[in-house]
């Protein structure tokens, strides 16, 4: 079972990119998954979740109207489209297996499980 | 701010126990469960501790989590160098319809 994100680069304020995450080992289908970030020298901070469907997805204040959460089941990967970005994005971003789509809610029993190794982010002029 | 409180560092010797607490509400860890996670020196997070006291498979049994109430804390037990790290606690909160984080401790063995 493995995440590994990758996308990661230096961007400008108001610049745009796109992370992937790709999973393997397990049926991407039949989990949530999540981006968590962590800003240097900061703790973790939720971005977004999606469920295995798709349908449903949330997103941390900080981020909404401006990242979008994506996933493509058949090529196993997860996205995360950052447009609009700011200083404050800067961060290394992770993406997180968390609990099947079966329980009713994303973190329920066993949780975010696997993480991927992350991938920096760097918004600078 | 984190909407989960742990204390920023904690300390101790080899072989020592060391607690650390995590600090929430109604929303959060008093109507759902506490995860712990482990973070090393330049390294992804670790799931230490699921469901408030559940260990994952490879987890060694110095690691022991509980919760009371909006509290709940990590023990861990026959303190090691390899310890020092980063620990975080996590909730689900059902006011934010979203997982919540402590601020981390650092735990650093003397």
């Amino acid at each position: 079972v493995q995440l590994v994100e990758s996308g990661g680069g230096l961007v400008k304020p108001g610049g745009s990119l796109r992370l992937s995450c790709a999973a393997s080992g397990f049926t991407l289908s039949d989990y949530y998954m999540i981006w968590i970030r962590q800003a240097p020298g900061k703790g973790l901070e939720w971005v977004s979740y999606i469920s295995g469907s798709g349908h449903t997805k949330n997103y941390a204040d900080s981020v909404r109207g401006r990242f979008t959460i994506s996933r493509d089941n058949a090529k196993n990967s997860l996205y995360l489209q950052m447009d609009s970005l700011k200083v404050e994005d800067t961060a290394a971003y992770f993406c997180a297996r968390s609990d099947r789509t079966a329980y009713p809610k994303p973190i329920y029993y066993y949780g975010m499980d696997v993480w991927g190794q992350g991938t920096t982010v760097t918004v600078s002029s | 701010q984190s909407v989960l409180t742990q204390p920023p560092s904690a300390s101790g010797t080899p072989e020592q126990r060391v607690t650390i607490s995590c600090s929430g509400s109604g929303s959060n860890i008093g109507s759902n469960h506490v995860y712990w996670y482990q973070q090393l020196p330049r390294t992804a997070p670790k799931l230490l501790i699921y469901r408030n006291d559940q260990r994952p498979s490879g987890v060694p049994d110095r690691f022991s989590g509980s919760k009371s109430g909006t509290s709940a804390s990590l023990a861990i037990s026959g303190l090691r160098s390899e310890d020092e790290g980063d620990y975080y606690c996590a909730s689900w909160d059902g006011s934010l319809s979203g997982p919540v984080f402590g601020g981390g401790t650092k735990l650093t063995v003397l």
